[in-house]
């Protein structure tokens, strides 16, 4: 039990599809944070949250959309992805933004058809 | 802007060996310095830190030294085991309200027995 918890572990969808990645944290956290993780590259930092509001959007496509209802969920929604937007998507936590440790889940491996 | 690099992997090594892999930043400032490791099918679990010239973080026999000088953050370990094969990051902060860790591609290490 890592305190961050990400569902589904696994998705395929196809180009056209509109699909859902969860993330939920019980580690009483302010920040929260989706990375995307490709072979042979650095992790990328897509979206930071902290208190529920955005403070970071690394020109993301628009076809990626986060949400954060509260200080314990984030969502990032898909739509029209692209093949190459496969990829194991990360979220994570921390106290704060800054140099806070990052509390990471086990990723969703995301694949687009 | 600021960076990391590691040396690229994958590292294979024989059990109770020693090992380096080697980490080198750029960045303004006195940023704080991370290893994190990576398990299969997992995410991402901070190793140690260290977040000033000289400090040596360590921890679970793996230990790194923040080289302010040579700008490095070599994470070492006296005598590696099967259980430690994983991908290792090294990272960065630089402690500001609303950023994030910057990561390296990450090294993969292979250990057998």
């Amino acid at each position: 039990e890592t305190g961050v918890t990400q569902t589904p572990r696994h998705l395929v969808m196809g180009m056209t599809n509109k699909k859902s990645l969860k993330c939920e944290q019980h580690l009483g956290h302010n920040a929260m944070y989706w990375y995307k993780q490709s072979a042979k590259k650095p992790l990328e930092l897509m979206f930071v949250y902290s208190l529920e509001e955005r403070v970071e959007n690394n020109s993301v496509p628009s076809r990626f959309s986060p949400e954060c209802p509260n200080s314990s969920h984030l969502f990032l929604h898909l739509h029209t992805l692209q093949p190459e937007d496969s990829a194991l998507y990360l979220c994570a936590s921390s106290q704060q933004t800054g140099d806070s440790p990052l509390h990471f889940g086990n990723g969703t491996r995301l694949t687009v058809t | 802007g600021d960076s990391v690099t590691q040396m690229e992997g994958p590292v294979t090594l024989s059990e109770e060996a020693f090992l380096t892999i080697n980490c080198t930043y750029t960045a303004t400032g006195y940023p704080s310095l991370f290893w994190y490791v990576q398990y299969p099918g997992e995410g991402l679990q901070l190793l140690l830190k260290a977040t000033k010239a000289d400090d040596k973080g360590s921890n679970k026999g793996f230990e790194a030294t923040y080289r302010k000088e040579t700008t490095s953050f070599h994470l070492e370990k006296g005598s590696v085991q099967v259980s430690d094969s994983a991908v290792y990051f090294c990272a960065l902060s630089k402690g500001q309200a609303g950023t994030a860790l910057i990561f390296g591609k990450g090294t993969t290490l292979s250990v057998s027995s």
